[in-house]
């Protein structure tokens, strides 16, 4: 069985800082990492995916996300935060060890993070 | 490219109706797949579809179902539903290929809100 946790409920941090979300993860094979982003009352926002290949994974607004194979982590990081990054984040796996056949994906339980003007 | 788009993005019901919920996904994607977001559970898989099959099924009960046309838009039906039933249901779309490549990122609709009354 897969899984995803993110230990921080909420982050807070200053308009001008870097900050980062944690996400650790258990799969039984090799995983396929996302980072979401939810606004009040929207869906989901594709942020970046890690399938293969460099560790640091660059996506959209200015977000990346650092994959760690020995400690099982996908921390998204961004180094200059600004106040409309405010929103819930999701970080979600998906075990190719399963086969082709398993699409799903596993979502941590979100992080609200606050940046702080 | 358009979007996901669910209808409606608001629907109350009343304990033992039955309700159906629609989505269009990206033009071109053949994979619809559908999330349960609540408060205390957190986003949960429901089911998805791939080429009017479902092909992957999540730890829900008989009374949650859909379904994939042709065009690929697919629709979730809940009958009898229940006070917990209340949360906000996700369509996501991906553009899979038939042999199941895991690599396909899922994007996500705008949610209909469900209040079970």
């Amino acid at each position: 069985a897969q899984s995803v946790a993110q230990p921080e409920d909420q982050v807070n941090v200053a308009e001008g800082n870097p900050l980062t979300v944690k996400c650790t993860y258990s799969v039984s094979g090799n995983p396929y990492l996302f980072w979401y982003v939810q606004y009040p009352n929207r869906g989901l926002q594709f942020l970046l995916k890690y399938i293969t290949g460099d560790n640091l994974v660059k996506g959209s607004y200015g977000f990346e996300a650092e994959f760690n194979k020995s400690q099982t982590s996908f921390h998204l990081k961004k180094p200059s935060a600004l106040v409309s990054d405010s929103a819930l984040y999701f970080c979600a796996v998906r075990d190719i060890g399963s086969g082709a056949g398993s699409y799903q994906l596993t979502f941590g339980k979100g992080t609200k993070l606050s940046v702080i003007p | 490219k358009a979007g996901v788009t669910q209808t409606p993005r608001y629907l109350i019901k009343t304990r033992g109706q039955q309700v159906t919920l629609s989505c269009s996904p990206i033009s071109g994607h053949r994979s619809v797949s559908w999330y349960q977001q609540t408060p205390g559970q957190g986003l949960q898989f429901l089911f998805e579809y791939f080429s009017e099959t479902q092909r992957n099924k999540g730890n829900f009960p008989g009374r949650f179902s859909g379904r994939q046309f042709s065009n690929s838009r697919s629709e979730m039906n809940v009958s009898t539903l229940e006070l917990g039933d209340s949360a906000l249901y996700l369509c996501a779309s991906s553009d899979r290929l038939a042999g199941g490549s895991s690599t396909d990122t899922q994007y996500f609709g705008p949610g209909t809100r469900l209040t079970v009354l």
